[in-house]
């Protein structure tokens, strides 16, 4: 069982948007900086939002996301077939020392 | 630019020792900012954070993993270690290393990762 809970799938249309949620706790998400990650399918996971907002080089804006409190969101807009993978938010757990992981959203592109 | 490479045997036997090595390149370990990490993904399911190394401060572990893991480095090569003791057929995995800020806590460079599986 994943520390921060992720809806296990998601699915919209090409050229629509959608969301996917990241819950956690005062420890983790509360008092830290949320990471979002892409993982195409057989490839490594790919760092997609740090800092809770801010997008790496090459990132293009139809990726953004937001933390409010102890939860996280990404938004995906103008989805296309590309998109189609593994989403996973992560951060650091302050009181245990350790980084944890959503369990990971599945986005299909309709 | 920085780049990661894991290596080691993709097969290891019931209740043997796992042991991974990953090279880092364009980058030092003894970064005092960055953590070091291993993480691993089960056939068809999520990540799972198993620990890491920071130069200024030693090591962190997954709990779930009950001390059988050790992290270790050698500085003079740029080579993070890891050994899993004890493994069992659920220890079959994808291991990536990763680095994490300490601060910012982003992993931003992965290694392509290797597939270890748990057979006789």
């Amino acid at each position: 069982q994943s520390v921060l809970a992720q809806p296990p799938s998601v699915s919209a249309a090409p050229g629509q948007k959608v969301t996917i949620s990241c819950a956690g706790s005062i420890s983790d998400i509360g008092n830290n900086y949320v990471s979002w990650y892409q993982q195409l399918p057989g490839t490594a996971p790919k760092l997609l939002i740090y800092q809770n907002n801010k997008r790496p080089s090459g990132i293009p804006d139809r990726f953004s996301a937001s933390k409010s409190g102890t939860s996280a969101a990404l938004d995906i807009t103008g989805l296309r077939t590309g998109d189609e993978a593994d989403y996973y938010c992560g951060t650091w757990d302050n009181s245990l020392n350790v980084g944890v992981f959503g369990g990971g959203t599945k986005l299909t592109v309709l | 630019q920085l780049q990661l490479q894991e290596s080691g045997p993709g097969l290891v036997k019931p209740s043997e020792t796992l042991s991974l090595t990953c090279t880092v390149s364009g980058g030092s370990i003894s970064s005092n900012s960055y953590y070091w990490e291993w993480i691993r993904q089960p056939p068809g399911k999520g990540l799972e954070w198993i620990g890491n190394f920071y130069f200024r401060g030693g090591t962190y572990y997954n709990p779930s993993l009950k001390s059988r893991a050790t992290i270790s480095v050698d500085t003079s090569k740029n080579q993070l270690f890891l050994r899993l003791t004890s493994v069992t057929a659920a220890d079959k995995a994808v291991y990536y290393c990763a680095r994490r800020g300490v601060v910012t806590v982003e992993n931003d460079y992965w290694g392509q990762g290797t597939l270890v599986t748990v057979s006789s």
